[in-house]
């Protein structure tokens, strides 16, 4: 069975600062990893996704998450904040050749100036 | 054309009421979601189109019906519904089974009286 653990439901930063937010996983196989992002009242964004290669993901936005085997881990992060950031973010996972996401309860980033 | 386009993106039904949801995608994905988003949560997964195949949570109840015209179009048909159904309904399009990558519609936000 696949599971997604988002840490931190609510993560507060101030403009500029650095972005990190966690996801860690768990798949008995070769997952396939996503986050998305959602704005108020709207649905859902890719933002950056890891099927193979490298471990390194960049995205949208200027974020970027790494894939850690070892740690079962595909943080997000973005180097300085911007005020349009706010937002939630949903961690997702999926079974190569399958139908199904399986989502984090998502956290939500507050930015204040 | 890379938007999933969903009608109406509000509306407001009472229990007695029959209405519908639509969802159109025009990129040839071969897959296509519904999904129930409550406030602050994750979304569930209700009924998922892959190959004109259907597989249903078991969990949703019969009040929702899904249908697929086309594989193009998705339709969800609500019948006598509750309050607690009140949700952001969302739709989704994926090309298949090789990334299951999904592409998320704006919404319909239900609101049953």
């Amino acid at each position: 069975a696949q599971s997604v653990t988002q840490l931190g439901s609510h993560v507060s930063v101030s403009e500029g600062a650095l972005v990190l937010l966690r996801c860690n996983y768990s798949s008995s196989v070769p997952p396939y990893l996503f986050w998305y992002v959602q704005y108020p009242n709207q649905g859902l964004q890719l933002l950056l996704k890891y099927t193979t290669g490298a471990t390194l993901v960049k995205g949208i936005n200027g974020f970027e998450a790494e894939f850690k085997k070892s740690e079962t881990s595909f943080h997000l992060t973005k180097p300085s904040a911007h005020m349009s950031d706010a937002a939630e973010y949903f961690c997702a996972v999926s079974r190569p050749n399958t139908d199904k996401l399986i989502f984090g309860t998502g956290t939500r980033l507050q930015v204040f100036p | 054309d890379t938007e999933v386009t969903q009608t109406p993106k509000h509306l407001v039904m009472g229990m007695t009421n029959k209405k519908s949801l639509k969802c159109e995608q025009h990129m040839g994905h071969r897959a296509m979601y519904w999904y129930k988003q409550k406030a602050k949560k994750p979304p569930e997964l209700m009924f998922v189109y892959s190959y004109e195949k259907l597989s249903i949570n078991e969990s949703v109840p019969s009040r929702f019906s899904p249908e697929c015209p086309n594989s193009s179009l998705l339709n969800l048909h609500l019948h006598a519904l509750q309050p607690e159904d009140s949700a952001l309904y969302l739709c989704a399009s994926s090309p298949g089974q090789v990334t299951n990558e999904q592409f998320f519609g704006p919404g319909t936000r239900l609101t049953v009286l």
